[in-house]
């Protein structure tokens, strides 16, 4: 039982380059969600998913899409990266019953 | 506007004090709260949440925290700090009608002295 994965652990990009950051969670959550960590700003939240189909913006979707592709994963592309991207992303996920969300291990985003 | 505030960014306290870390909500309903910490290059782990019920939750590592619903306040507390408690700790206030969306508060870093 890995509970929510995310890779890559690391990347570096060149502005305006693409890349997906991918999250899977073998709980079967219903709810699924993507933040940003930022120094002395905790963490917010980029995009949701209530449940599978759906998805909603948070706090700070600009430069953003994300994809619920099944119940199991849900990810997160920048179309074109700039430096104020640059950010730790975690995935987290929770059932509606428990309310109580889970975090992934982070993957740390460099653009340059 | 929902909102958390950690008034403190840094804590040092001294191995085998007591601890307290603050944290205040703005939320217009009944808050779901959350205590998470984060040691360095990792990701957050739960220590306790608050739903309904008792005001005072008991958590994991010896942690508890106390509602106040007056003070709109949710603090952690410890009565002795170990080293391995040094790390990031987040409060979080939880949207139940908004999909769960948590919202979190700056966090505060907590180095313990040996």
């Amino acid at each position: 039982n890995a509970g929510v994965t995310q890779t890559p652990k690391f990347q570096v990009l060149k502005t305006g380059q693409s890349m997906t950051l991918q999250c899977a969670q073998d709980m079967n959550h219903n709810s699924m969600y993507w933040y940003r960590q930022d120094p002395g700003m905790g963490l917010r939240l980029i995009y949701y998913s209530a449940s599978e189909g759906t998805t909603d913006k948070g706090e700070v979707p600009n430069g953003y899409n994300v994809s619920r592709l099944n119940k199991r994963e849900f990810s997160l592309r920048l179309e074109s990266a700039a430096p104020s991207q640059t950010s730790v992303y975690f995935c987290a996920s929770s059932s509606q019953v428990q309310e109580t969300q889970y975090f992934g291990p982070g993957t740390r985003l460099l653009v340059l | 506007a929902q909102s958390v505030t950690q008034p403190d960014i840094h804590i040092t306290v001294s191995e085998g004090a007591s601890l307290e870390l603050r944290c205040n909500y703005s939320y217009g309903a009944t808050p779901y709260l959350f205590w998470y910490v984060q040691s360095p290059g990792q990701g957050l782990q739960l220590l306790l949440k608050y739903f309904s019920g008792d005001t005072l939750v008991q958590g994991i590592k010896g942690f508890e925290a106390e509602f106040k619903r007056s003070q709109s306040s949710f603090n952690l507390r410890k009565p002795s700090v170990h080293w391995s408690d040094a790390a990031e700790y987040f409060c979080a206030v939880g949207h139940p009608n908004a999909g769960n969306m948590l919202t979190f508060g700056g966090g505060t870093r907590l180095m313990v002295k040996p």
